[in-house]
């Protein structure tokens, strides 16, 4: 079983839409994160909730905006993107202690995204 | 410098033989040291965990820790073309930082 669960999969949105990526963990980590990856780079980190407190990549464009409603769900919501956006967003858990992450994320199936 | 680095690849073994994944970092700070294993199109799994100089095992899988050099490495025994994928390297110190990861290829 998946413990990590990312909705959708596949999203195609033009430049003027609004849509959201979901994320939702089973495995009782209080770290949930946000992800960027372009094909052949590694994972570019754009924001953390940890104990439900946020920590976000300064790099992070504004039309991206993370929430979270408790601490197993994770939503990326996305407005007035760019084709250079297109990317694999992948939602990510870890045990978190202190406030630091273990380092040993949990990573779910991951939702392409593409804009047109 | 890049804080961490691994060769590119693409790195091809044929089955049955010994793979060697390298990485070096920079922060002589760094705790935490972290092999991932991301097949084409999936995301990252996390296959290995060390935190102290010297080898840990878990099958097929060995890493190797040297902090003193600050170089970490994954042996891959017995390879099989099922191991083919992109191996990313990730070191905690203040924060989590991924290589930019090394492709391997396993040739039956």
């Amino acid at each position: 079983d998946t413990e990590v669960t990312q909705t959708p999969k596949h999203l195609v949105m033009g430049m003027t839409n609004k849509k959201s990526l979901k994320c939702e963990q089973h495995m009782g980590h209080r770290a949930m994160y946000w992800y960027k990856q372009k094909a052949k780079k590694p994972p570019e980190l754009m924001f953390v909730y940890s104990y439900e407190k946020l920590s976000i990549n300064e790099s992070v464009p504004s039309r991206f905006s993370p929430e979270c409603p408790n601490s197993s769900l994770l939503n990326l919501h996305l407005h007035a993107l760019q084709p250079e956006d297109s990317a694999l967003y992948l939602c990510a858990s870890s045990q978190d202690w202190a406030g630091v992450s273990t380092g040993e994320l949990f990573f779910g199936e991951g939702s392409r995204l593409t804009v047109l | 410098q890049k804080e961490v680095e691994q060769n590119s690849g693409p790195l091809s073994v044929p089955e049955g033989a010994i793979a060697s994944l390298n990485c070096t970092y920079s922060d002589r700070g760094s705790q935490s040291f972290f092999w991932y294993r991301q097949y084409s199109g999936k995301s990252p799994e996390l296959i290995m965990s060390i935190y102290s100089n010297g080898d840990k095992e878990d099958g097929r899988f060995t890493a190797q820790l040297n902090k003193a050099s600050q170089y970490v490495s994954l042996l891959i025994r017995d390879s099989q073309p099922s191991d083919s994928a992109t191996y990313l390297c990730a070191v905690r110190g203040g924060k989590l930082i991924f290589g930019q990861g090394t492709e391997l290829s396993v040739k039956p």
